[in-house]
Protein backbone atom coordinates (compact mmCIF):
# COMPACT_ATOMS: atom_id res chain seq x y z
CA UNK A 1 0.00 0.00 0.00
CA UNK A 2 0.78 3.58 -0.27
CA UNK A 3 3.05 5.13 2.75
CA UNK A 4 5.35 7.80 3.45
CA UNK A 5 8.46 7.91 5.55
CA UNK A 6 9.70 11.09 7.41
CA UNK A 7 12.94 11.96 9.15
CA UNK A 8 12.38 11.67 13.00
CA UNK A 9 12.67 15.16 14.89
CA UNK A 10 13.15 16.87 16.42
CA UNK A 11 15.43 19.09 14.62
CA UNK A 12 16.93 22.03 16.46
CA UNK A 13 18.07 24.43 13.96
CA UNK A 14 20.36 28.12 14.69
CA UNK A 15 18.58 31.10 12.98
CA UNK A 16 19.64 31.31 9.34
CA UNK A 17 20.37 27.69 8.85
CA UNK A 18 19.98 25.42 6.47
CA UNK A 19 16.98 22.89 6.43
CA UNK A 20 16.38 19.75 4.74
CA UNK A 21 13.60 17.38 6.18
CA UNK A 22 13.98 14.07 4.21
CA UNK A 23 10.37 12.34 2.83
CA UNK A 24 10.45 9.22 0.98
CA UNK A 25 6.93 7.14 -0.12
CA UNK A 26 5.91 4.12 -1.41
CA UNK A 27 3.02 4.39 -3.79
CA UNK A 28 1.42 2.81 -6.98
CA UNK A 29 0.92 5.11 -9.58
CA UNK A 30 1.60 8.27 -9.51
CA UNK A 31 0.65 10.39 -6.71
CA UNK A 32 0.56 13.70 -6.18
CA UNK A 33 2.95 15.07 -3.24
CA UNK A 34 2.36 17.37 -0.07
CA UNK A 35 4.33 19.01 2.77
CA UNK A 36 1.85 20.80 5.28
CA UNK A 37 2.97 22.84 8.72
CA UNK A 38 1.29 23.13 11.58
CA UNK A 39 1.94 25.47 14.13
CA UNK A 40 1.32 24.84 17.82
CA UNK A 41 -2.51 23.90 18.60
CA UNK A 42 -3.76 24.78 14.96
CA UNK A 43 -4.49 22.77 11.61
CA UNK A 44 -2.79 21.90 9.31
CA UNK A 45 -1.56 24.40 5.97
CA UNK A 46 -0.46 23.81 2.78
CA UNK A 47 3.04 24.45 2.56
CA UNK A 48 3.51 23.16 -1.27
CA UNK A 49 2.70 20.52 -3.25
CA UNK A 50 3.97 18.75 -6.21
CA UNK A 51 1.87 16.63 -8.82
CA UNK A 52 4.11 14.88 -11.15
CA UNK A 53 7.85 14.33 -11.78
CA UNK A 54 9.95 16.36 -11.59
CA UNK A 55 7.81 19.14 -10.69
CA UNK A 56 9.00 21.54 -8.24
CA UNK A 57 7.09 22.78 -5.24
CA UNK A 58 8.12 26.55 -3.65
CA UNK A 59 6.64 28.88 -1.32
CA UNK A 60 7.52 30.97 1.59
CA UNK A 61 11.06 30.27 0.99
CA UNK A 62 10.64 26.45 1.33
CA UNK A 63 10.82 24.46 -1.91
CA UNK A 64 10.63 20.62 -2.56
CA UNK A 65 11.58 18.59 -5.90
CA UNK A 66 9.07 15.29 -6.72
CA UNK A 67 12.07 13.02 -7.93
CA UNK A 68 10.20 9.72 -9.27
CA UNK A 69 13.72 7.64 -9.32
CA UNK A 70 14.05 7.93 -5.85
CA UNK A 71 10.52 8.40 -4.09
CA UNK A 72 11.61 11.31 -2.57
CA UNK A 73 10.10 14.55 -1.95
CA UNK A 74 12.79 16.65 0.42
CA UNK A 75 11.92 19.72 1.96
CA UNK A 76 14.39 22.06 2.12
CA UNK A 77 14.64 25.92 3.12
CA UNK A 78 17.96 28.56 2.81
CA UNK A 79 17.77 30.20 5.81
CA UNK A 80 15.26 29.51 8.51
CA UNK A 81 13.84 31.58 11.32
CA UNK A 82 12.62 31.61 14.20
CA UNK A 83 9.00 31.76 12.88
CA UNK A 84 9.64 28.52 11.04
CA UNK A 85 9.25 26.50 14.30
CA UNK A 86 6.37 23.73 13.58
CA UNK A 87 5.86 20.76 12.62
CA UNK A 88 6.31 19.64 8.95
CA UNK A 89 4.31 16.98 7.38
CA UNK A 90 4.74 15.01 4.45
CA UNK A 91 1.81 13.74 2.42
CA UNK A 92 0.59 11.52 -0.80
CA UNK A 93 -2.84 10.94 -2.20
CA UNK A 94 -3.83 7.89 -1.61
CA UNK A 95 -5.73 7.52 -5.43
CA UNK A 96 -6.32 9.92 -8.13
CA UNK A 97 -9.62 12.10 -7.33
CA UNK A 98 -10.87 13.51 -4.12
CA UNK A 99 -9.40 10.72 -2.19
CA UNK A 100 -7.58 11.11 1.82
CA UNK A 101 -4.45 11.87 2.52
CA UNK A 102 -1.46 9.26 3.47
CA UNK A 103 1.15 11.45 6.00
CA UNK A 104 4.05 10.87 7.42
CA UNK A 105 4.62 11.06 10.98
CA UNK A 106 5.77 14.47 11.14
CA UNK A 107 9.46 16.36 11.40
CA UNK A 108 9.01 18.79 14.79
CA UNK A 109 11.31 21.97 13.89
CA UNK A 110 12.49 24.17 16.22
CA UNK A 111 14.31 27.32 15.59
CA UNK A 112 16.73 29.19 18.10
CA UNK A 113 17.86 32.82 17.90
CA UNK B 1 -14.25 34.01 3.89
CA UNK B 2 -14.27 31.15 2.75
CA UNK B 3 -13.26 28.44 5.06
CA UNK B 4 -13.64 25.49 7.39
CA UNK B 5 -14.98 25.93 10.89
CA UNK B 6 -14.81 23.18 13.53
CA UNK B 7 -16.52 23.55 16.61
CA UNK B 8 -16.15 23.64 19.86
CA UNK B 9 -12.07 24.08 20.34
CA UNK B 10 -12.04 21.72 22.91
CA UNK B 11 -14.87 19.00 24.33
CA UNK B 12 -14.67 16.95 27.71
CA UNK B 13 -16.34 13.36 27.51
CA UNK B 14 -17.32 11.58 30.07
CA UNK B 15 -17.56 7.69 30.47
CA UNK B 16 -19.85 6.13 28.60
CA UNK B 17 -21.01 9.18 26.37
CA UNK B 18 -21.52 9.32 22.88
CA UNK B 19 -20.27 13.56 21.87
CA UNK B 20 -20.28 14.96 18.45
CA UNK B 21 -17.62 16.77 16.66
CA UNK B 22 -18.66 19.31 14.68
CA UNK B 23 -17.41 19.79 11.50
CA UNK B 24 -18.58 22.81 8.38
CA UNK B 25 -17.11 24.39 4.79
CA UNK B 26 -17.89 26.89 2.82
CA UNK B 27 -15.48 25.81 0.24
CA UNK B 28 -18.29 24.28 -1.83
CA UNK B 29 -15.80 21.34 -1.58
CA UNK B 30 -17.44 17.61 -2.52
CA UNK B 31 -15.53 15.39 -0.22
CA UNK B 32 -14.69 15.57 3.57
CA UNK B 33 -12.43 14.10 5.87
CA UNK B 34 -11.62 13.56 9.59
CA UNK B 35 -8.34 12.37 10.75
CA UNK B 36 -7.55 11.60 14.57
CA UNK B 37 -4.11 13.14 15.34
CA UNK B 38 -1.89 11.67 18.34
CA UNK B 39 1.09 12.89 19.51
CA UNK B 40 3.96 11.67 16.80
CA UNK B 41 1.85 9.47 14.93
CA UNK B 42 1.12 11.61 12.37
CA UNK B 43 -2.85 11.57 11.15
CA UNK B 44 -4.70 8.83 10.98
CA UNK B 45 -7.88 8.55 8.66
CA UNK B 46 -11.29 7.73 10.31
CA UNK B 47 -13.87 8.52 8.02
CA UNK B 48 -14.53 10.45 4.34
CA UNK B 49 -17.21 11.04 2.12
CA UNK B 50 -16.51 11.78 -1.72
CA UNK B 51 -20.55 12.89 -1.78
CA UNK B 52 -23.26 13.57 0.12
CA UNK B 53 -25.32 10.80 1.95
CA UNK B 54 -22.17 8.65 1.37
CA UNK B 55 -19.18 8.10 3.28
CA UNK B 56 -16.62 5.24 3.89
CA UNK B 57 -14.58 3.96 6.55
CA UNK B 58 -10.70 4.87 7.43
CA UNK B 59 -8.30 3.28 9.03
CA UNK B 60 -9.50 3.67 12.46
CA UNK B 61 -13.10 3.60 11.83
CA UNK B 62 -14.22 1.56 15.17
CA UNK B 63 -15.96 3.49 17.81
CA UNK B 64 -16.59 6.27 15.64
CA UNK B 65 -19.47 7.60 13.78
CA UNK B 66 -20.45 9.77 10.76
CA UNK B 67 -23.27 11.36 8.51
CA UNK B 68 -23.33 13.38 5.76
CA UNK B 69 -26.82 14.94 4.87
CA UNK B 70 -25.88 18.38 3.62
CA UNK B 71 -22.98 19.49 1.53
CA UNK B 72 -21.53 21.89 4.00
CA UNK B 73 -21.30 19.43 7.37
CA UNK B 74 -19.68 16.55 8.35
CA UNK B 75 -19.89 16.03 12.16
CA UNK B 76 -18.30 12.81 13.69
CA UNK B 77 -19.86 11.05 16.82
CA UNK B 78 -17.20 9.50 19.06
CA UNK B 79 -19.15 7.00 20.64
CA UNK B 80 -18.37 5.18 24.09
CA UNK B 81 -17.12 2.44 22.11
CA UNK B 82 -14.28 4.55 21.77
CA UNK B 83 -12.37 3.36 24.56
CA UNK B 84 -9.01 5.71 24.07
CA UNK B 85 -10.71 9.33 22.63
CA UNK B 86 -8.19 11.92 23.72
CA UNK B 87 -6.73 13.12 20.85
CA UNK B 88 -6.79 16.12 18.60
CA UNK B 89 -9.03 15.86 15.58
CA UNK B 90 -9.02 17.18 12.31
CA UNK B 91 -11.94 17.55 9.44
CA UNK B 92 -10.12 18.55 6.24
CA UNK B 93 -12.20 19.16 2.92
CA UNK B 94 -10.91 19.03 -1.04
CA UNK B 95 -12.66 19.74 -4.23
CA UNK B 96 -12.32 17.67 -7.74
CA UNK B 97 -9.67 16.27 -9.10
CA UNK B 98 -6.40 15.49 -7.11
CA UNK B 99 -6.90 18.48 -5.26
CA UNK B 100 -5.33 20.02 -2.12
CA UNK B 101 -7.21 19.13 0.77
CA UNK B 102 -7.46 22.20 3.81
CA UNK B 103 -7.50 21.94 7.07
CA UNK B 104 -10.16 23.34 10.16
CA UNK B 105 -8.69 24.35 13.14
CA UNK B 106 -9.26 20.96 14.73
CA UNK B 107 -10.96 19.70 18.24
CA UNK B 108 -9.61 18.76 21.10
CA UNK B 109 -11.26 15.95 23.47
CA UNK B 110 -10.14 15.14 26.88
CA UNK B 111 -11.64 12.74 28.83
CA UNK B 112 -12.85 12.84 32.34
Amino acid sequence: GNSVTQMEGPVTLSEEAFLTINCTYTATGYPSLFWYVQYPGEGLQLLLKATKADDKGSNKGFEATYRKETTSFHLEKGSVQVSDSAVYFCALNRNSGNTPLVFGKGTRLSVIA
Amino acid sequence: DGGITQSPKYLFRKEGQNVTLSCEQNLNHDAMYWYRQDPGQGLRLIYYSQIVNDFQKGDIAEGYSVSREKKESFPLTVTSAQKNPTAFYLCASSGTGRETQYFGPGTRLLVL
